[in-house]
């Protein structure tokens, strides 16, 4: 089974407009962690965003908000006011606690092509 | 500035020659990692160093391997490219750590293989 899914191949969305990128994901492990990353076409990963398991409240980081239903599996990427700089890939990542080695990596999902129209 | 620096940003290689993509760090992280993208696809994680602890994912083939001669550097060889092996390698480097441990990411390698 997958555990991250991101089910928006892609989405075009109007400049300024705010959207939203889904992203449910399947463990069983109590501690995790849940990041957003940017990639333009250019190739490099860009960190926007994190969300503990344990963390009370949803993430912010300028622009970007994590909507983070917790009983739900999800973590939803909310981008307030779209740039045309926006317009990139987005993948939803997610680390389980380490199971000893405190260096496990990050498991991807197939990320979400946004295109902010003009 | 960069912190985490992948060298080449592109590489053509022949079918069958063996290949070295290189990755280096300014943030003393003692984790570092290579991961695989496909185009279209997720980034899959080949393998990690742990200081000198090298990590192999289940599903590695053979064909790739790496080296960590010291913090800084780490390296991905790939023994006998095929033109499945043409994709996006990434490498990152982070502190070891629980779940919410950042991961920085280099700019990547794109590799051809003809």
């Amino acid at each position: 089974a997958q555990k991250i899914t991101q089910t928006q191949p892609g989405m075009f969305v109007q400049e300024k407009e705010a959207v939203t990128l889904d992203c449910t994901y399947d463990t069983s492990d109590p501690s995790y962690g849940l990041f957003w990353y940017k990639q333009p076409s250019s190739g490099e990963m860009i960190f926007l965003i994190y969300q503990g398991s344990y963390d009370q409240q949803n993430a912010t980081e300028g622009r970007y908000s994590l909507n983070f239903q917790k009983a739900r599996k999800s973590a939803n990427l909310v981008i307030s006011a779209s740039q045309l700089g926006d317009s990139a890939m987005y993948f939803c990542a997610m680390r389980e606690a380490y199971s000893g080695g405190g260096a496990d990596g990050l498991t991807f999902g197939k990320g979400t092509h946004l295109i902010i129209q003009p | 500035d960069a912190m985490v620096i992948q060298n080449p940003r592109y590489q053509v290689t022949q079918f069958g020659k063996p290949v070295t993509l290189s990755c280096s760090q300014t943030l003393n992280h003692n984790v570092m990692y290579w991961y695989q993208q496909k185009s279209s696809q997720a980034p899959k994680l080949l393998f990690h160093y742990y200081d000198k602890d090298f990590n192999n994912e289940a599903d590695t083939p053979d064909n790739f391997q790496s080296r960590r001669p010291n913090t800084s550097f780490c390296f991905l060889d790939i023994r006998s490219p095929g033109l499945g092996d043409a994709a996006m390698y990434l490498c990152a480097t982070s502190r070891a750590g629980g779940p919410g441990t950042e991961a920085f990411f280099g700019q990547g390698t794109r590799l051809t293989v003809v």
